[in-house]
């Protein structure tokens, strides 16, 4: 069974503060991606990385990095978290392949940034 | 215009109802599409992908409809477990994979 791990549930920052989230999964993805969920404006892609070292731009990379250095581990960075980035932050991995495939997603980070 | 959009509900029925919903996608060039199914405060999870033929699943059939660019699903006898957020997902055409994702629609079934 495909598991998508998330290093915390809920997160406070302050306005400022460098915040890392981390993702790992277990079953040898190739592809990994962040999204935030937001109401009335659903799923966005932040980033997505389809091997180690390699990362893509996806809707709304503005504000946030990521890092993947190795291969189950995808990390998201606010390098200065603003009010404006609360909200559900959500992992998600795949298999390579034409797009038919699953993402299977991490429960989730709630960040409230103050 | 967004690339995918729902009606984002709440539809409310009751139980044993059938419901539908319909999803629009703006890119006529998209190749792969899917709904998945998110409880409240959980994970969008995959309920089923949608073929061009229509598939059926138990009490959920999905539809295509290419010429209209649009997506349905239909939930028969709905039961209370049904009740969640249905995510209309698209893979558009050269975005390897990348999933876009339609806001979804809420789905309440009362006893």
């Amino acid at each position: 069974d495909v598991k998508v791990t998330q290093s915390s549930r809920y997160l406070v920052k302050r306005t400022g503060e460098k915040v890392f989230l981390e993702c790992v999964q277990d079953m040898d993805h190739e592809n990994m991606f962040w999204y935030r969920q937001d109401p009335g404006l659903g799923l966005r892609l932040i980033y997505f990385s389809y091997d180690v070292k390699m990362k893509e731009k996806g809707d709304i990379p503005e504000g946030y990095s990521v890092s993947r250095e190795k291969k189950e581990r995808f990390s998201l960075i606010l390098e200065s978290a603003s009010t404006n980035q609360t909200s559900m932050y959500l992992c998600a991995s795949s298999p390579q392949g034409a797009g038919l495939e699953t993402q299977y997603f991490g429960p989730g980070t709630r960040l409230l940034v103050l | 215009r967004k690339e995918v959009e729902q009606d984002p509900g709440p539809f409310n029925v009751p139980e044993g109802a059938t419901v539908a919903f319909n999803c629009t996608y703006s890119n006529s060039a998209s190749q792969s599409f899917f709904w998945y199914r998110q409880d409240c405060r959980k994970e969008p999870k995959l309920l089923m992908s949608v073929y061009s033929s229509g598939n059926e699943d138990g009490r959920f059939t999905a539809q295509l409809n290419r010429a209209s660019q649009y997506i349905s699903l239909l939930i028969r006898d709905s039961k209370l477990s049904d009740s969640a957020t249905y995510l209309c997902v698209v893979n558009m055409v050269n975005a390897g994979n990348m999933l876009t994702f339609g806001g979804g629609t809420r789905l309440m079934v009362k006893p």
